[in-house]
């Protein structure tokens, strides 16, 4: 049971580049979330997805754009990349019976 | 809308020495608590949760948290900590009925030294 599965675990891109950060969960759960993690900072969330076919904004959305594509899968793209968004980015999903979130491995992403 | 705070950023401790940290939350209704342990080089895992009932709750490896509602607080502690225990903490909140939304603290980094 693989849970959370992020791709790609590591990404270099240069400023102004674009970007889709792809996640999946098998669990069958109806929330999702994308959250980036900076020293200092803790977890922040960017968006997050309360079930299928609908989307809000979590506290830090400016420059990001996010898809649930369906049910199992929530992608988030960076259109131009910036260094400021230079972080570790976690997808997860929760129920929302049940709302402990489950996370993924993660995304090292650096834009220089 | 709801936010987390946790005022310990840094901790040191040595083994078998007790543990409490702070977690203070805010909002106005009836929320979901939780603690997140985060291992150096790994992802986000659940420590323990409260949604209702029996405000101290116990979680994995030999931590507990209390819910003080008065105080708006959920503080994580353990009796006797080890070396394995050196990790990140995050507490977060949730607010319950709503939409889901998780919200984290800013987390502690405790060191346990042998």
């Amino acid at each position: 049971n693989a849970g959370v599965t992020q791709t790609p675990k590591f990404q270099v891109l240069k400023t102004g580049q674009s970007m889709t950060l792809q996640c999946a969960q098998d669990m069958n759960h109806n929330s999702m979330y994308w959250y980036r993690q900076d020293p200092g900072m803790g977890l922040r969330l960017i968006y997050y997805s309360a079930s299928e076919g609908t989307t809000d904004k979590g506290e830090v959305p400016n420059g990001y754009n996010v898809s649930r594509l369906n049910k199992r899968e929530f992608s988030l793209r960076l259109e131009s990349a910036a260094p400021s968004q230079t972080s570790v980015y976690f997808c997860a999903s929760s129920e929302m019976a049940a709302p402990e979130a489950f996370f993924g491995q993660g995304t090292r992403l650096t834009v220089v | 809308a709801q936010s987390v705070s946790q005022h310990n950023h840094h901790v040191i401790l040595s083994e078998a020495a007790s543990l409490e940290l702070g977690c203070n939350y805010s909002y106005g209704g009836t929320v979901n608590l939780f603690w997140y342990v985060q291992y150096p080089g790994q992802h986000l895992q659940l420590l323990l949760k409260y949604f209702s009932g029996d405000p101290l709750v116990k979680g994995i490896k030999g931590f507990e948290a209390e819910f003080i509602k008065s105080k708006f607080s959920f503080n994580l502690r353990k009796p006797s900590v080890q070396w394995s225990d050196t990790a990140e903490y995050f507490c977060a909140v949730n607010a319950r009925g709503a939409t889901n939304k998780l919200i984290f603290g800013t987390g502690t980094l405790l060191a346990v030294q042998p």
